[in-house]
């Protein structure tokens, strides 16, 4: 059974269109992340749900707009794509908000930009 | 403001070897450590992560870290390489809040010749 599972797992697409990512985790956790690993694999937070509300909201372009409509699920649309929206997304859940939790990530989805 | 520095983007051992993977961090509080790793294509998977108490935390695969506070270190290491072991791995860092913000090393990769 898969733990965290992300749609699609690969995406390509041309500038200026608007795509969604999905998100689902079925191991009851609360808190759910969306990262951005880039071209160098270097991964950064970009948002954090806990019982559907935003917790973390780093800075990221407003084109970037979660929506988490139960706990188990977050997904991530992009208006407007841009060449260096190029990148691995990554969803990952946890039990709580706490830092201390094990964060378990989803398999990943391949976003190109052309 | 939180960081970790991997020293080393790319680490050679041979199989059998020591693997000794390094990671400083800086953190205005004593902060929460992780060791993350992404086999090729997959999400990241936990090895192992400190908290509170024992200083040397064992984690899957025969892996171990040891969290040296004067020295600012969370060092990972695993006595004997097997081939199974190359991958990237991460190091995160997260101050004790419920955010569960993770601030990751830019990573190392890991290979392991025969």
């Amino acid at each position: 059974d898969t733990a965290v599972s992300q749609t699609p797992k690969y995406l390509v697409t041309q500038m200026g269109n608007d795509k969604s990512i999905k998100c689902e985790q079925n191991l009851g956790h609360d808190t759910m992340y969306w990262y951005k690993q880039d071209s160098k694999k270097f991964l950064k937070i970009m948002f954090s749900y806990n019982n559907k509300e935003l917790i973390i909201n780093e800075t990221v372009p407003n084109r970037f707009s979660p929506k988490s409509p139960d706990k188990a699920h977050l997904n991530l649309h992009i208006n407007s794509l841009e060449l260096g929206d190029s990148a691995v997304y990554f969803c990952a859940s946890s039990l709580t908000g706490d830092s201390y939790n094990e964060q378990f990530f989803g398999p990943g989805t391949r976003l190109t930009v052309l | 403001a939180q960081s970790v520095t991997q020293l080393g983007s790319h680490v050679s051992v041979s199989e059998g070897a020591l693997v000794l993977l390094r990671c400083n961090y800086s953190s205005s509080v004593p902060p929460y450590l992780f060791w993350y790793v992404q086999y090729p294509n997959q999400g990241l998977q936990l090895l192992l992560k400190y908290t509170t108490g024992a200083t040397l935390v064992k984690g899957i695969n025969g892996f171990e870290a040891e969290f040296k506070k004067s020295e600012t270190s969370f060092h990972l290491t695993k006595p004997s390489a097997h081939m199974s072991d190359a991958a990237e791995y991460f190091c995160a860092v997260s101050e004790p809040s419920n955010t569960g913000k993770l601030i990751f090393g830019q990573g190392t990769t890991l290979q392991v010749k025969p």
